[in-house]
């Protein structure tokens, strides 16, 4: 989706390091998420956030943190608590007004552990 | 939140029409049914959503039975590059809401 950024699309991973994800969107959109995606298998919800400033977690929200500081921007940090952090990982935004807005998707970010 | 049940796998031939059908038994009252589309190393795509009875648009169709407990995605005439996973979802997507993507249906499109 040309409205949503994320970069890198390739990151790799020392151990004990932390990296942190890019997603930017310029759709003016309210709510923005996080997924995690392994081969084969469908998406899962590591956290999203509705508001500027505000954030929940998702299903698999450990070894991961996040900020809303900036409606646009939603970035995602892998900590080192995260032990199987190699993954594709999807940002989407959505626009909130009540309304069952579907949610658009970046192309998203490999990350791998060196 | 309502789980969604799709086969795993599908083959189909250019130029044939391709129907996938999505079991949702639990679907709430305020539940939509949406489904993506997508291609290795990229995100899903919207491809169609709605509620009930009948949804076109212009490159598929979403029929939606009465008690809907099923959708089935359409797509006519597919081409090679439809090949992708398609998921369907079932949900509100307002507010805090949560969406549920499954393992979703492999479509593989042959000449």
């Amino acid at each position: 989706d040309g409205g949503i950024t994320q970069s890198p699309k390739y990151l790799f991973r020392k151990e004990g390091q932390n990296v942190t994800l890019s997603c930017e969107q310029n759709l003016n959109h309210d709510a923005m998420y996080w997924y995690r995606q392994d081969p084969g298998q469908g998406l899962r919800l590591i956290y999203y956030s509705q508001i500027v400033n505000d954030f929940q977690k998702g299903d698999i929200a450990e070894g991961y943190s996040v900020s809303r500081e900036k409606k646009e921007s939603f970035p995602l940090t892998v900590t080192s608590a995260q032990k199987n952090p190699t993954a594709f990982y999807l940002c989407a935004s959505r626009k909130d007004r009540g309304d069952n807005q579907p949610q658009h998707f970046g192309d998203g970010t490999r990350l791998s552990i060196l | 939140l309502a789980k969604t049940t799709q086969p795993i796998s599908m083959d189909s031939y250019e130029g044939q029409e391709v129907n996938i059908t999505c079991s949702h038994n639990n679907i709430a009252t305020n539940d939509y049914i949406t489904w993506y589309q997508q291609f290795p190393s990229q995100g899903p795509r919207f491809i169609i959503q709605g509620y009930k009875t009948k949804v076109t648009n212009e490159v598929a169709s979403l029929f939606i039975p009465a008690d809907r407990k099923s959708s089935t995605l359409s797509l006519p005439r597919v081409s090679l590059s439809d090949t992708a996973v398609y998921y369907c979802l079932v949900g509100v997507t307002g507010g805090y809401n949560k969406l549920i993507f499954g393992a979703g249906t492999r479509l593989a499109v042959h000449p």
